[in-house]
């Protein structure tokens, strides 16, 4: 079965700081995703790799960037973390186009 | 633009009732949808997708290019299916447009 490992189920955070939520896929996936998921919101996509070291912006990039360097492994990084900050994140990866996603267990985030 | 909207954010029905979760989609391209749930304490996954023409758990939905409209059914509702459920859209090769969700609680 496809595994997509977050590594961090809950991460408390304070203003101001860089924080790193790492995500490791075992399936060779190609492509990978972070999103944010927010009650009301729904999920909205912050950004996405099709390759290593290749990344595009999502829907909600600011305040966010990405690392992809070595294919199963895809590094979300908050420069300055922002009390808006706070919020459900969810790593996906995807085997190719049109393919479904698979998703991780999610890291809960709190910046206090 | 492309949009996904689920018009409930809650949805209540007893056991063994009927339940249908609406989805309608805005997309200029040939529509590619998908279903995701969310049982609780458990990770999102892929319920079914439109071009599979399958039944997963009892659910199914239909394309309707007409009514631009993906809604999710099943024709008697178990607790276990409470859970939240997210309408998905492939925009492109590789992203997906998610809805808003719908929280589906089954009352005993």
């Amino acid at each position: 079965d496809v595994k997509v490992t977050q590594s961090s189920r809950y991460l408390v955070k304070r203003t101001g700081e860089k924080v790193f939520l790492e995500c490791v896929q075992d399936m060779d996936h190609e492509n990978m995703f972070w999103y944010r998921q927010d009650p009301g919101l729904g999920l909205r996509l912050i950004y996405f790799s099709y390759d290593v070291k290749m990344k595009e912006k999502g829907d909600i990039p600011e305040g966010y960037s990405v690392s992809r360097e070595k294919k199963e492994r895809f590094s979300l990084i908050l420069e300055s973390a922002s009390t808006n900050q706070t919020s459900m994140y969810l790593c996906a990866g995807q085997t190719g186009g049109n393919q479904p996603q698979h998703f991780g267990d999610g890291t809960r985030l709190s910046i206090l | 633009a492309q949009r996904v909207t689920q018009p409930e954010k809650l949805l209540s029905v007893f056991k063994g009732a009927p339940v249908e979760l609406k989805c309608n989609y805005s997309y200029s391209g040939s529509p590619e949808l998908f279903w995701y749930v969310q049982y609780s304490r458990q990770r999102l996954q892929l319920l079914l997708r439109h071009i599979s023409r399958e039944s997963i758990k009892g659910f199914t939905a239909d394309l309707n290019k007409g009514e631009t409209s993906f809604h999710l059914k099943k024709p008697f509702a178990q607790e276990e299916d409470s859970a939240m459920y997210y309408c998905a859209l492939s925009v492109g090769a590789q992203k997906l447009v998610f809805g808003q969700g719908t929280r589906l609680t089954i009352n005993p």
